[in-house]
Formats: structure tokens, C-alpha cells, sequence
């Protein structure tokens, strides 16, 4: 069984462009959770998806940030005309059930922002 | 809001002796999960244990074991006969388990290990 696929892994993109980060779950999981790490720190909740609906977007920056989840594919982080905060590791985790306590990671992918 | 707190960012450990990292978190609520999260320079995040804060027995995972202490809000992490594959950042993690939908998971800033040969 396949653990949580993230890619790409590393993004570059310069100030203004668009990043879309993707993110598939372990097989079976229908709930998608996305965090941030900022260098040195611990991981920041961003949003937490189901197929098809956003649960809870309260760790999502107003602007500029979306994210999807479709009925087929992969989850998508979408950043709109990034900047240089927008560096940072960006991690998907999924579960099985909303109620089951352990979410499983991906591997992340880093951006860099130029 | 809950909180998690590492107030050690950086520890050390000679190869083959035991370390104890600390953690403490804030919660008005009663029941939850506990977990660490060990951050290798891969950057991969791997649970490395977790405690369900109504058992009061402590959790172990063969070399790891935790002290969890509810009534302090403690929960920290024991390295027995640590290894130099031990060394990574780790984090601590605490998750509601009330009947909210789909609670996200509140990580501490993390703690940095070194294991020296």
C-alpha cells in the first residue's frame, strides 16, 4: 500500500508566478489535511478537505491560497502570485475517517520562492 | 486554542544512552491524542508514537516510550540506547478527539536531537 504521494518535491518558481502543489492519499483515505513549515518551525495547519468539499480552511491565508479535492485525482494546493514568505515545506497528510487519530504524511514538497 | 510547547530546541545524546525530550501542551478539553513526529533530514515526517489521553498506561514502541502525565499536561519522549539514525527533528502533536469533524493536528516548534558517536 502506498504512503502519501507528494509532488513535485521541490518547486522553484519567481515572485509572481503560480505554484500548484499535488497531493495523493494513502489508497482508501478520503480526507486530506495540508500544513506549512516555515524554516525552524513546526508544522502550521492550512486546510483540511474531504472528496469534493472543504471541511475547515481556518489555517488558510485569505488571499492567494486555495485548494481542491476533487471526486478523481490528487488534492491540490494552488498559490497565486507568490511571494518570497511563501518559502517554505508544504505537507499533506491524509486518514481514513475524520475520527481516526492518526493522519498519515507525505513527504512534502519545498518551494522556493526567487 | 490548544497549544503545544517544546522548550528545548536542541538536545544531544552519546550513541547507546538514553535521552528524554520534554513536552507540555494547554487543553481545556478532556480527551485527545498525543503524539511525536521525528523530522530526519529527509524531512519526511514519521510518527514515532502516540498516547490516547484516556489510557493511563504509557505508550512504548520498542526503543521509545513516552511519560504522560495528565493532570501536568505533559507528555514527554524517552530514546533508549539511542542510535545515529535517532538524530532528526521531533516534534510533539496534540489532536482533539471530541466530536468536532476532522480535528487538525497543533505541533510544538520541535526539538532538534544529536546523537554523537
Amino acid at each position: 500500500n502506498a504512503g502519501v504521494m507528494q509532488n513535485p518535491r521541490h518547486l522553484v518558481r519567481r515572485r509572481g508566478q503560480e505554484a500548484r502543489l499535488r497531493c495523493s492519499p494513502m489508497k482508501g483515505h478520503s480526507h486530506v489535511y495540508w500544513y506549512r513549515q516555515l524554516p525552524e518551525e513546526g508544522l502550521k495547519f492550512m486546510v483540511y478537505l474531504q472528496k469534493e468539499n472543504i471541511i475547515d480552511e481556518s489555517g488558510m491565508p485569505k488571499e492567494r491560497f486555495s485548494a481542491e479535492f476533487p471526486k478523481e485525482g490528487p488534492s491540490i494546493l494552488r498559490i497565486q502570485q507568490v511571494v518570497r514568505g511563501d518559502s517554505a515545506a508544504y505537507f499533506c497528510a491524509s486518514s481514513d475517517s475524520p475520527y481516526q487519530e492518526t493522519q498519515y504524511f507525505g513527504p512534502g514538497t519545498r518551494l522556493l520562492v526567487l | 486554542a490548544q497549544t503545544v510547547t517544546q522548550s528545548q530546541p536542541e538536545m544531544s545524546v552519546q550513541e547507546a544512552e538514553t535521552v528524554t525530550l520534554s513536552c507540555t501542551y494547554d487543553t481545556s478539553e478532556s480527551d485527545y491524542y498525543l503524539f511525536w513526529y521525528k523530522q530526519p533530514p529527509s524531512r519526511q515526517m514519521i510518527l514515532v508514537i502516540r498516547q490516547e489521553a484516556y489510557k493511563q498506561q504509557n505508550a512504548t514502541e520498542n526503543r521509545f516510550s513516552v511519560n504522560f502525565q495528565k493532570a501536568a499536561k505533559s507528555f514527554s519522549l524517552k530514546i533508549s540506547d539511542s542510535q545515529l539514525g535517532d538524530a532528526a527533528m521531533y516534534f510533539c502533536a496534540y489532536r482533539s478527539a471530541m466530536d468536532n469533524y476532522g480535528q487538525n493536528f497543533v505541533f510544538g516548534p520541535g526539538t532538534r536531537l544529536s546523537v554523537l558517536p
